[in-house]
């Protein structure tokens, strides 16, 4: 079945420093590839998305490329700001899948 | 401002009690979850539903149940709460099945059951 494995946390950084929050996944086809990010107390929201191959999905600063040949989707940014401290989660949906997989969740903690 | 609504917002509950948990969204999705997320599991999916008048079974779905009579509306129902479904609920919606979208995603229901 489908999977998604991502990088264990937490992660703690200091500000301005590069973030990669790895993720890999298993899956037959060409699924959709999901970051989505939930601030404390807070529900999920999207962060970014990719729907084929080389791919790149962006927002707010974080960047993912959908690579096919490693099947991963790691989740950069270049320079963290205490306010990205948050829990991010990979996710993939296939076509007629139903639904989509979440990986576990990363915890990310950008101290000043 | 469009997206999902859920209520309660938060709710203690006794054991044995039956209780309701609402969802609502105005975008139109024909597709509708719920999960519910625990420290050091994830999120997990309790049911689904890929249009009204049709619901599924996700990878928990002991001691709940859903229902989907129209596109708005997905309420989940705990016939008799325990307190092992202490956790915080999140309903989710998203255009279609194996849509390239997304998922829209409520604000939770904390509920605890004592």
């Amino acid at each position: 079945g489908d999977s998604v494995t991502q990088m264990e946390g937490p992660v703690t950084l200091s500000e301005e420093a590069f973030l990669t929050i790895n993720c890999t996944y298993t899956a037959t086809g060409y699924p959709s590839l999901f970051w989505y990010v939930q601030y404390p107390g807070e529900g999920l929201q999207l962060l970014l998305k990719a729907t084929k191959a080389d791919d790149k999905g962006s927002n707010k600063g974080f960047e993912a490329t959908y690579r096919k040949e490693t099947t991963s989707f790691h989740l950069e940014k270049g320079s963290v700001q205490v306010s990205d401290s948050a829990v991010y989660f990979c996710a993939l949906e296939r076509t007629n899948a139903g639904k989509s997989t979440f990986g576990d969740g990363t915890t990310l903690t950008v101290k000043p | 401002i469009a997206g999902i609504t859920q209520a309660p917002t938060s709710q203690i509950l006794a054991a044995g009690r039956r209780m309701t948990l609402r969802c609502t969204q105005d975008m139109r999705h024909n597709a509708m979850y719920w999960y519910r997320q625990d420290l050091g599991l994830g999120l997990r999916l309790i049911h689904y539903s890929n249009t009204a008048g049709t619901t599924g079974k996700g990878e928990v779905p002991d001691g709940y149940s859903v229902s989907r009579a129209n596109t708005d509306d997905f309420p989940l129902t705990l016939a008799s709460a325990v307190p092992s479904q202490t956790s915080v609920y999140f309903c989710a919606s998203s255009p279609g099945q194996g849509s390239p979208y997304g998922y829209t995603f409520g604000s939770g229901t904390r509920l605890t059951v004592v």
